[in-house]
């Protein structure tokens, strides 16, 4: 059964410090992968995703994705946080017609 | 403006009163999905439909239906709530199962 695990359920980061939030999943082929984030009361807006090709991907707010198919993952990265990116971010999969989410991660920034 | 729109946006009903919970798109989609998030669970995708008249169960469909009588419109219906369905409801759409995008999400309370 498809799957996608996010082992961190909280990250505390300093503002300006580097990001990483880890991303695995289960799928026999090669999936749509994705990144969304969702700040409190809101609805989810996406941050990046990859289909093929180059297995870095840039998104917006100066995030960014590496795609490790030796490793199933899919981890978001990003070089310096500042305090707007206190968010919860969610790792998805796209498998044939269905998504999957992960658990989500919740990140606060502190000064 | 691109966007998909959800009514009501917070709803507090009783157990077994039946509920609808519409979701409409103006961008011409053809993929549509309802998704409820729920602490600690992430976003577990309902319903999906890939076109009009074409809807297939997500993971969790039991106590849920779904039509599609137009392209832009996809609601979900609750025929006999019960309190377990308590959860916060996002719907998406997308021109193919890929990236998508979500609406503002409904607070559904059932007690």
């Amino acid at each position: 059964a498809q799957s996608v695990t996010q082992p961190d359920i909280h990250i505390t980061v300093s503002e300006g410090a580097s990001l990483e939030l880890r991303c695995n999943y289960s799928y026999g082929a090669t999936p749509y992968l994705f990144w969304y984030v969702q700040s409190p009361g809101q609805g989810l807006q996406l941050l990046l995703k990859y289909f093929s090709g180059d297995t870095l991907v840039q998104g917006i707010k100066g995030f960014e994705a590496e795609f490790k198919r030796s490793q199933s993952s899919f981890n978001l990265r990003k070089p310096s946080v500042h305090w707007s990116d206190a968010a919860e971010y969610f790792c998805a999969v796209g498998a044939g017609n269905q998504f999957y989410f992960g658990t989500g991660t919740s990140l606060t920034v502190i000064p | 403006e691109a966007q998909v729109t959800q009514n009501p946006r917070y709803l507090i009903t009783v157990t077994g009163k039946k509920l609808t919970v519409t979701c409409s798109q103006n961008m011409n989609h053809e993929y549509m999905s309802w998704y409820r998030q729920d602490p600690g669970l992430g976003l577990r995708q309902i319903y999906y439909s890939m076109n009009v008249e074409v809807t297939d169960k997500g993971d969790v469909p039991e106590g849920y239906k779904v039509s599609r009588k137009e392209k832009r419109n996809f609601p979900l219906i609750l025929e006999s709530p019960s309190p377990n369905q308590t959860s916060l409801y996002f719907c998406a759409s997308s021109q193919s199962p890929a990236e998508q995008y979500f609406g503002p999400g409904t607070r559904l309370t059932v007690t």
